[in-house]
This record gives C-alpha cells, sequence and structure tokens, in this order.
C-alpha cells in the first residue's frame, strides 16, 4: 500500500518570505515517482515536478526547489521569496509498483498576502 | 504539444436530471484517461480510468458512470444527480501505463447540484 501525507492543511505568509510545503510518503517499492501538483483558484492541476526514487538530487526552478531525501521518506518543496501569485494548494503525489495510478495527499493551501 | 480540453466550465443542474461531462486530448494518441471528482475540501477521489477504447474501470460505486467511445475522449456520465454529485470534475490524461508517466489534468467543471 502507498500513502502520502501533507501534515500542513493550510500556511499563510506574507510575500517574500520562504516557505516549505512538507510531503512524506510511504511506499514499500523501491521503485517510485513522486510529483507535485500546482492547483490555483482557477482550478486546474498543474504538474510542476517529477522525481524518481534513484535520484535524490535536489532541484531547482527558479524560486522553488525540492529536496528529496529517501532516508525520511521526504520530498518537500520550497518556494523562496514568495510572491502573491504562489497562492494556490499545492499537492503531492506517488505512484509506485508500476501503477498508473497515483495517491495524492489531501494537499497544502499556501496564502501569500502582500 | 498535448492540450486537454474539459466542458463544459461550469454546470447547474437540478436533482434527478442527466449529467455528460466531455474530456478530449489532442496531439497524442491512445492516452491513459482518468476522471477525478474534488469535493469541498480539496482531496481528490478518483472515479473513473481508461487504459483504450471501450475500457473502463470504476474506483467508486456510485450513480455515475462512464465511457470513452474514441481514442481521445472521456465522457462522464449520469441518468439521475445527486446533491452529493456537486463538485469539481477534473479528467486527466497520462502518456501510458506506467509508473513514471505524469498525468496532466484538464482545466475542470464546476458543478452545482440543486
Amino acid at each position: 500500500a502507498q500513502k502520502v501525507t501533507q501534515a500542513q492543511t493550510e500556511i499563510s505568509v506574507v510575500e517574500k518570505e520562504d516557505v516549505t510545503l512538507d510531503c512524506v510518503y510511504e511506499t514499500r517499492d523501491t521503485t517510485y515517482y513522486l510529483f507535485w501538483y500546482k492547483q490555483p483558484p482557477s482550478g486546474e492541476l498543474v504538474f510542476l515536478i517529477r522525481r524518481n526514487s534513484f535520484d535524490e538530487q535536489n532541484e531547482i526552478s527558479g524560486r522553488y526547489s525540492w529536496n528529496f531525501q529517501k532516508s525520511t521518506s521526504s520530498f518537500n518543496f520550497t518556494i523562496t521569496a514568495s510572491q502573491v501569485v504562489d497562492s494556490a494548494v499545492y499537492f503531492c503525489a506517488l505512484k509506485s509498483g508500476g501503477s498508473y495510478i497515483p495517491t495524492f495527499g489531501r494537499g497544502t493551501s499556501l496564502i501569500v498576502h502582500p | 504539444s498535448q492540450t486537454i480540453h474539459q466542458w463544459p466550465a461550469t454546470l447547474v443542474q437540478p436533482v434527478g436530471s442527466p449529467l455528460s461531462l466531455e474530456c478530449t486530448v489532442e496531439g497524442t494518441s491512445n492516452p491513459n484517461l482518468y476522471w477525478y471528482r474534488q469535493a469541498a475540501g480539496r482531496g481528490l477521489q478518483l472515479l473513473f480510468y481508461s487504459v483504450g477504447i471501450g475500457q473502463i474501470s470504476s474506483e467508486v460505486p456510485q450513480n455515475l458512470s462512464a465511457s470513452r467511445p474514441q481514442d481521445r475522449q472521456f465522457i462522464l456520465s449520469s441518468k439521475k444527480l445527486l446533491l452529493s454529485d456537486s463538485g469539481f470534475y477534473l479528467c486527466a490524461w497520462s502518456p501510458g501505463p506506467q509508473s513514471a508517466d505524469t498525468q496532466y489534468f484538464g482545466p475542470g467543471t464546476r458543478l452545482t447540484v440543486l
């Protein structure tokens, strides 16, 4: 069985603050894939990143960075110098065991105040 | 490039009325297709998925049904809507059945049943 936990239900920050969204996963498989999606108020889920279990390199894309740590089964997402446009619900997801059905976390609502 | 369309964008229907939501994907062939529902509270619930024309798997028993009449067309239907069917319906596609394949989501349909 696989499980994704996003313990932070809602985070509120002021613009320009750094913020980290936590994602903890569970799987018995050695090969698996982790994903992050952003859901702005418009509703569409926007794909942000995919990481496989064999690549523990951290990833940086502009103000976004991801920290993958197999030792703690975590795949955390950091936004540096947050902006109002970053306000959204962020979902972490896991696919493993050859399954094409992802397991999603419950999402973290990020509110960035001006 | 691939694009995914959903319509209508919003829908208000009375209880007991029928439902038909449509999803189409462009720019790819033989995609895996998925229907999700997102009720208030943000969690994503997988309703149906399809790996090919006429092949539908149901994840949750309910009064909804899905069909895939063409390779890149996925339809969500109901003969009689319930109040509990209200929510945000998202269609998604992935290139294939592998765990590595990323799901890409459409813009969604917001359904209100009165």
